[in-house]
Order: C-alpha cells, then sequence, then structure tokens
C-alpha cells in the first residue's frame, strides 16, 4: 500500500512570511495528488491536484501555488502568507490505476500569526 | 466547490446503539468513498462503492448508494467509544477530482 510522508507536522509562521509544505509518496508510481486545507471543525477544501509532473489544477483562486517536480513529490508554496492562510493541510494520493482508496498524510497545522 | 454534503452535521449516540449518517452529491460519479477522521489526524478510507452497486458491507460498516436521488448512507451498528471520529463521504468524478463534504461528527457516549 502506499505511504504518504508530509511534513512539518505544526507550523508558526508571521504574517508575510513564505511557506513550503511537502509531500512525498512510497508504494506507487504515478499517482494523483492532492492538497486539501480543512478549517477547524470543517470539511475538506480541494485546493489543488495533480495527475502527472508538472500538472496542476487549481481549484480556488488564493494566496497559494503548488508545484510536482518528481512523481512522487507534491509541493505547497506561498510567496507571503496571510492571517487566513491558517488551517490543517492534508495531502492525500490516488492510484492512477482507476477506484481505488486515497491515502492521506497526517497533515500540517499551521499557524499564521 | 464541495460535491457531496452530509447530513447531520453532528451525531451523538450512546453506546451500541446504530449510527446513520447521509451524504448527498451533486454531478455523476464512478465511486463514492466514506473515510474517517480522528481529530487533529488524516482521513482513514472505510469503504468504497462503485456507481454500480447498490449496497456494501464490511465488518459493522452498511453503505447504501442511490444514484437516481445521488445520495449514500453509512450505518455503523453496534457502535463503540472508539467510534467517535468525523466521517466524509468523498466523490471520484472522471476527472479523477476527489471532493469531499463537510463530514459528519459522530460522538459515541459509553
Amino acid at each position: 500500500s502506499q505511504t504518504i510522508h508530509q511534513w512539518p507536522a505544526t507550523l508558526v509562521q508571521p504574517v508575510g512570511s513564505p511557506l513550503s509544505l511537502e509531500c512525498t509518496v512510497e508504494g506507487t508510481s504515478n499517482p494523483n495528488l492532492y492538497w486539501y486545507r480543512q478549517a477547524a471543525g470543517r470539511g475538506l477544501q480541494l485546493l489543488f491536484y495533480s495527475v502527472g509532473i508538472g500538472q496542476i489544477s487549481s481549484e480556488v483562486p488564493q494566496n497559494l501555488s503548488a508545484s510536482r517536480p518528481q512523481d512522487r513529490q507534491f509541493i505547497l508554496s506561498s510567496k507571503k502568507l496571510l492571517l487566513s492562510d491558517s488551517g490543517f493541510y492534508l495531502c492525500a494520493c490516488l492510484s492512477n490505476r482507476g477506484e481505488t482508496e486515497a491515502f492521506f498524510g497526517q497533515g500540517t497545522r499551521l499557524t499564521v500569526v | 466547490s464541495q460535491q457531496g454534503e452530509e447530513d447531520p452535521q453532528a451525531l451523538s449516540i450512546q453506546e451500541g446503539e446504530n449510527a446513520t449518517m447521509n451524504c448527498s452529491y451533486k454531478t455523476s460519479i464512478n465511486n463514492l468513498q466514506w473515510y474517517r477522521q480522528n481529530s487533529g489526524r488524516g482521513l482513514v478510507h472505510l469503504i468504497l462503492i462503485r456507481s454500480n452497486e447498490r449496497e456494501k458491507h464490511s465488518g459493522r460498516l452498511r453503505v447504501t448508494l442511490d444514484t437516481s436521488k445521488k445520495s449514500s448512507s453509512l450505518l455503523i451498528t453496534a457502535s463503540r467509544a472508539a467510534d467517535t471520529a468525523s466521517y466524509f463521504c468523498a466523490t471520484d468524478a472522471s476527472d479523477y477530482k476527489l471532493s469531499f463534504g463537510a463530514g459528519t461528527t459522530v460522538t459515541v457516549r459509553a
């Protein structure tokens, strides 16, 4: 089965600082990769997804960007964080073989102060 | 935008009782999945039901799917305190965009 490594687990950053969250995947190749944000007590908002290297689809306009420099690496970035960027960020992986379950990382809790 | 919407938002039951939650979605799907999230953690897959299936069982879980109504239900039988968590439905449409609902928070009282 697939394993998702996501770090860091928690992060406190000042407003205006840059952000880089990394997610790497083991146990599969050519997966679909996803970044979600979850506000406290709320559902998951899909931010970006990628079906291959260099291919990024953005779901909502925002202060964030994503990149996929390698097949099993997905990075979430920001040049200047806003207070509203605070939240719980989850990386997920879906095998590109069709109807399978998604595997999630353990999440990064980002607090912008 | 979110594809699935769970109902109710929160559910509190006594240990041993059954818990039922529903999910509605908007567009055609390949499959529908249910996930569980313990507080502050990632999501864990529970069960997947394909668009041509109507019911599926896994242990104490029973999932139904009604594609004509674009809805699904998750039943947890004989609930335990360890079932306390948030439960999400997710839909996988043809563009591989995995979309989640807002979730149902289940509290099982001992």
